[in-house]
């Protein structure tokens, strides 16, 4: 069974922090990383997508895959209180598999 | 431009009844994604089409459920007959082949 695995949480930071969410995956042919936002009662939002070793940023956010490692990691900088979501990491290989997410708080 | 568009967007109805959610994915994308969300399993992906064919519905979880895309332009989920444990969010997601996808608002529904 190839599984995606996230700390379910809770994560609570200080606003101004840095967030730090993590993800393993058990497929070593995956060849696309990606991160959504889920706000209670929405629907996901791609937020960042990356397919290469090392870092990708945009804007507060960064992406750090190490495929040897089998790990992918999403940072928050400057959180803010509408960071407060649930992330979920998600991997494709042959097929799409999503982690069950992490709920973050970000505390005023 | 328009993302992905659900119908309807909640649904109640009474154990045993047939019930069929819709979808219009994003233009130009030719991948489309039928997930199920729900507080106990999570984001469970149900079916998944590439070009209008079904590529692997190994998620669907039984004979009551169906799923179609006669068109690049729609597809339904079907339940029938539907039970109280089909409750749930159910979204649909849609993608150029092999990128990301992007999800609709969802359809919540209750089976009562």
């Amino acid at each position: 069974q190839k599984e995606v695995e996230q700390n379910s949480g809770p994560l609570s930071v200080p606003e101004g922090a840095i967030a730090s969410l993590n993800c393993t995956y058990s497929d070593r042919g995956s060849q696309s990383f990606f991160w959504y936002r889920q706000y209670s009662g929405k629907s996901p939002e791609l937020i960042m997508s990356i397919y290469s070793n090392g870092d990708k940023e945009d804007g507060r956010f960064t992406a750090q895959l190490n495929k040897a490692s089998q790990y992918v990691s999403l940072l928050i900088r400057d959180s803010q209180p509408s960071d407060s979501a649930t992330y979920l990491c998600a991997v494709r290989g042959n097929d799409m598999r999503f982690g069950a997410g992490t709920r973050l708080t970000v505390k005023p | 431009d328009a993302g992905v568009i659900q119908s309807p967007r909640h649904e109640v109805t009474e154990m045993g009844q047939e019930v069929t959610l819709r979808c219009k994915p994003i233009s130009g994308h030719n991948s489309l994604f039928w997930y199920r969300q729900t507080m106990m399993r999570g984001l469970e992906l149900l079916i998944y089409f590439n070009n209008n064919v079904p590529i692997d519905d190994s998620g669907m979880p039984e004979d009551r459920f169906s799923a179609k895309m006669p068109n690049a332009s729609f597809s339904t989920l079907k339940i029938q007959p539907s039970e109280p444990r089909d409750s749930a969010v159910y979204f649909c997601a849609s993608s150029p082949t092999n990128h990301e996808q992007y999800f609709g608002p969802g359809t919540r529904l209750t089976v009562t």
